[in-house]
């Protein structure tokens, strides 16, 4: 299947802080991405969809100044999380739809995000 | 009520035991259809598509009835490495967005 990319892996900050995270498809190129982020026992929530070229869509109740995104190229996306604090900890995942699978989406591996 | 819902789980069996999810959608002009299963702190990997005339991939049979807007997961002679939490996804019809149940978890044991 289709191969998606996150980097880092998982990263520890402190308060205050900024951190970006990628997310590549490596063999494919995709127009949108998906960001999603996951707090424990909970399912997938949609942060934003990220439109290569364009600006990302963010769903209600996400801060688009706090988590900007930036999709500049056809093969990667990166969320910053800005000014990052205790309560924004969670498991960032990205996702992209492959050309000519549908609305099948594959994830990448997931960013852990510790915030001290 | 949430758009997607999943039988809350968990679910137990014991190792050759039948399963089956259930998944309800609210949202009548949904598109597609999906079962993901996400282990322990890793990313959803696919399991399988949704489709009316249902689906079959080894031991997994997945069903869509779209008139009481339900989704099924059925596993067959559960293997150990079934354990995991189920997640089923919907996708609307215009922007495509998904949205995910809360996912069952499932632990199939010795």
């Amino acid at each position: 299947g289709a191969v998606v990319s996150q980097h880092p892996s998982w990263v520890i900050c402190k308060s205050g802080t900024s951190v970006k995270i990628e997310c590549r498809s490596l063999d494919f190129q995709a127009t949108t991405m998906f960001w999603y982020r996951q707090f424990p026992k909970q399912s997938l929530m949609l942060m934003a969809t990220s439109n290569e070229g364009s600006k990302a869509t963010y769903e209600q109740g996400v801060e688009k100044d706090k988590f900007l995104i930036n999709h500049a190229s056809l093969t990667l996306s990166t969320l910053t999380v800005t000014s990052a604090h205790p309560e924004d900890s969670s498991f960032y995942i990205c996702s992209a739809r492959p050309p000519g699978v549908g609305d099948t989406q594959y994830f990448g591996p997931g960013t852990r995000l510790t915030v001290l | 009520r949430k758009e997607v819902e999943q039988d809350p789980g968990p679910f137990n069996v014991p190792e050759g035991a039948t399963v089956a999810f259930n998944c309800t959608y609210s949202n009548s002009a949904s598109q597609s259809f999906f079962w993901y299963r996400q282990d322990c702190r890793k990313e959803p990997k696919l399991l399988m598509s949704v489709y009316s005339s249902g689906n079959e991939d080894g031991r997994f049979t997945a069903q869509l009835n779209r008139a009481s807007q339900y989704i099924s997961l059925l596993i067959r002679d559960s293997k150990l490495s079934d354990s995991a939490t189920y997640l089923c996804v919907v996708n609307s019809a215009n922007a495509g967005k998904s949205t995910f149940g809360d996912g069952t978890t499932l632990t199939v044991k010795p």
